[in-house]
């Protein structure tokens, strides 16, 4: 059992809007930053936002990250069959004194 | 652009050690930005994070995995390494090498993995 609750799934038409989220407590997301990766299908995960908000060089504005207490929200505008892929949140954790990351969610575009 | 390129055994017999190397290339490992990782990921399964070292030595590991890991660097060679002991079927899995910035956190850039199979 992840340490960072995301759901197993999401799915959403093409040109739509999802969110995917990830819970965690004081101990990580409260007072981390939050990590979110990409894996594409038979791929190595990809950073696709890190400082809870930000996005690497290269990646389009329509993936975007915020953070709200214990919670992460990772959103996808504009979905592309392409989009299809798992993703994840990883963070650090304090009391742990270790990283984490969430179960992932796999995103299907309908 | 900085490389990754993990290397080592594929095959692993239960109770052996497994370990893996991953060597960093077109940068430098003695970088005090960076550190340097391990994550791994079983077949048809979410990223487990193992474990990370800087270029100091100091290292952190999976609570879960830590009595079985030793996670080195070797600045001379811009390399670091993964040790797990007494290997069951659970450790089956591709493992990745990767790197993460301090105070970020996020791995930014990942080796492309390598898959150990633990079997007799």
């Amino acid at each position: 059992q992840s340490v960072l609750t995301q759901p197993p799934s999401v799915s959403a038409a093409p040109g739509q809007k999802v969110t995917i989220s990830c819970s965690g407590s004081s101990s990580n997301i409260g007072n981390k930053y939050v990590s979110w990766y990409q894996q594409l299908p038979g791929t190595v995960p990809k950073l696709l936002i890190y400082e809870n908000d930000k996005r690497p060089s290269g990646i389009p504005d329509r993936f975007s990250g915020s953070k709200s207490g214990t919670s992460a929200t990772l959103g996808i505008t504009g979905l592309q069959t392409g989009d299809e892929a798992d993703y994840y949140c990883g963070t650090w954790d304090i009391g742990l004194h270790a990283g984490v990351f969430g179960g992932g969610t796999k995103l299907t575009v309908l | 652009q900085l490389r990754l390129q993990e290397s080592g055994p594929g095959l692993v017999k239960p109770s052996e050690t497994l370990s893996l190397t991953c060597t960093v290339s077109s940068g430098s490992i003695s970088s005090t930005t960076y550190y340097w990782g391990w994550v791994r990921q079983p077949p048809g399964k979410g990223l487990e994070w193992i474990g990370v070292v800087f270029s100091s030595g100091t290292t952190f590991y999976n609570p879960s995995l830590s009595s079985r890991l030793t996670i080195s660097v070797d600045t001379p060679r811009n390399r670091f390494s993964l040790e797990v002991t007494s290997v069951t079927a659970a450790d089956t899995a591709v493992y990745y090498c990767a790197r993460a910035e301090s105070g970020i956190d996020g791995f930014d850039i990942w080796g492309q993995g390598t898959m150990v199979t633990v079997s007799s």
